[in-house]
């Protein structure tokens, strides 16, 4: 399984919801990352884990709180978002930290 | 800023022709990496290039290292119109718990049937 799921593809909320994204691999990798990617843009990291701790936080708002339950997932729960925050979500794993890195198809959030 | 720059913005080719796609970074890397993204979508790994190698083929594609004048370049030769995506150069920076990988602007790449 050389995959990374990421649900939901397409996500709505408001200002004032709550909601959460997830992301899955099963191949054993032991770094996992979140970025954050707008409309004909560069992917920009948010956070990295690294063995199931969190190693790099970008200066990401405290409106996004990433979760690492186990070595296979990695979720981002989100509260309060503001509209510029609409964009793609990604989430990606890699073997080590120097190592190639596989992507989810994103999340593409939106918030109204 | 680390970030790598790449050049043309966008490119369109005729089906067949190759396209190159050039990367500038700026600080000392371990390694290189080229990323493809469909509109979209999520990004698609296409080759790592170490920063003590100068040159690497993967099938169609052909990536260069000049670490001296900190670039890269990305050669897909007889190109076809599924090539059609954003083509992105990746360097490293930080090590240790601080490793992280900085994407560039991208190349727009269309190619037309």
């Amino acid at each position: 399984d050389t995959e990374v799921t990421q649900t939901p593809k397409h996500l709505v909320m408001g200002m004032t919801n709550k909601k959460s994204l997830k992301c899955e691999q099963h191949m054993g990798h032991r770094a996992m990352y979140w970025y954050k990617q707008k409309a004909k843009k560069p992917p920009e990291l948010m956070f990295v884990y690294s063995y199931e701790k969190l190693s790099i936080n970008e200066s990401v708002p405290s409106r996004f709180s990433p979760e690492c339950p186990n070595s296979s997932l990695l979720n981002l729960h989100l509260h309060a978002l503001q509209p510029e925050d609409s964009a793609l979500y990604l989430c990606a794993s890699s073997l080590r930290d120097l190592d190639e890195q596989y992507f989810g198809p994103g999340t593409r959030l939106t918030v109204t | 800023s680390q970030q790598g720059e790449e050049d043309p913005q966008a490119l369109s080719i005729q089906e067949g022709e190759n396209a190159t796609m050039n990367c500038s970074y700026k600080t000392s890397i371990n390694n290189l990496q080229w990323y493809r993204q469909n509109s979209g979508r999520g990004l698609v790994h296409l080759i790592l290039i170490r920063s003590n190698e100068r040159e690497k083929h993967s099938g169609r594609l052909r990536v260069t290292l000049d670490t001296s004048k900190k670039s890269s370049s990305l050669l897909i030769t007889a190109s076809r119109a599924a090539d059609t995506a954003s083509y992105f150069c990746a360097t490293d920076a930080g090590g240790g718990s601080n490793y992280k990988l900085t994407f560039g602007k991208g190349t727009l790449l269309t190619v037309n049937p």
